[in-house]
C-alpha cells in the first residue's frame, strides 16, 4: 500500500459524459501527478500540481482539467468523453529526500467509456 | 522531440540468471531518470531516481546506473517474484516521459 488513495476504482460511463476522478496523496506530500495508461499509448504524463499550483502540463487534452485543493487532494475532470479515453488513470504523490524524488503511485481508476 | 526507448520489449530468464535492461533517452535538460516496476493491473512501484551520469543505486537484487544517453537496470540472480514490467521515465522541464517498458519473466 503506497498510501495514495484513488476513487472510484472502476467507472463505466457513456460517450459525451463527464466524470471526476479523485486522488488523496500521502500525508504530507505536496506534489500530485496525474497519468493515463492505455494499451496503445503506454503511460502518459498529464499534469503536475505542487501545493495547489500547476507546475507542468504534459499530454493533457483540452477536454480534461485538474485542480489541487487546499487540503492537497486533487481531482481530474474528464468531459465530453470519447471511446479512446478508456484507460487506467493513476495519480502519484511525491517527496524529495536525500536520495532524490520518490513518486508513490495510487492503485488507479479504471475508466471504461461505452 | 524527447524520446525514451526501452529494450528488450520482453525478457525471459531462468531463476538465478543475471541480466540487464536498457533505457536509452534523448531529452534536453535531463532533471532525473526514474525506474519503476509494475505488476498487471496495479500502479507502478518506485525503484530508483538517478540524476547525473555515473550515478549508481542499489536495492536488493537491483542496481541502476546512468550515463549521458542511457540507463541500465541490472538484475542479479533474479527470482520468480521479480517478474513484472519495468518502466523507466525521464523528467525534463517538469515533463515526465515514459518508455514502453520491459516485460520480465523469471522462470523457477
Amino acid at each position: 500500500d503506497s498510501g495514495v488513495t484513488q476513487t472510484p476504482k472502476h467507472l463505466i460511463t457513456a460517450t459525451g459524459q463527464r466524470v471526476t476522478l479523485r486522488c488523496s496523496p500521502r500525508s504530507g506530500d505536496l506534489s500530485v501527478y496525474w497519468y493515463q495508461q492505455s494499451l496503445d499509448q503506454g503511460l502518459q504524463f498529464l499534469i503536475h500540481y505542487y501545493n495547489g499550483e500547476e507546475r507542468a502540463k504534459g499530454n493533457i487534452l483540452e477536454r480534461f482539467s485538474a485542480q489541487q485543493f487546499p487540503d492537497l487532494h486533487s481531482e481530474l475532470n474528464l468531459s465530453s468523453l470519447e471511446l479512446g479515453d478508456s484507460a487506467l488513470y493513476f495519480c502519484a504523490s511525491s517527496v524529495v529526500g536525500e536520495s532524490g524524488e520518490t513518486q508513490y503511485f495510487g492503485p488507479g481508476t479504471r475508466l471504461l467509456v461505452l | 522531440e524527447d524520446q525514451v526507448t526501452q529494450s528488450p520489449e520482453a525478457l525471459r530468464l531462468q531463476e538465478g540468471e543475471s541480466s540487464s535492461l536498457n533505457c536509452s533517452y534523448t531529452v534536453s535538460g535531463l532533471r532525473g531518470l526514474f525506474w519503476y516496476r509494475q505488476d498487471p493491473g496495479k500502479g507502478p512501484e518506485f525503484l530508483f531516481t538517478l540524476y547525473s551520469a555515473g550515478e549508481e543505486k542499489e536495492k536488493e537484487r537491483l542496481k541502476a546506473t546512468l550515463t549521458k544517453k542511457e540507463s541500465f537496470l541490472h538484475i542479479t540472480a533474479p527470482k520468480p517474484e521479480d517478474s513484472a514490467t519495468y518502466l523507466c521515465a525521464v523528467q525534463a522541464s517538469g515533463d515526465m516521459r515514459f518508455g514502453a517498458g520491459t516485460r520480465l519473466t523469471v522462470k523457477p
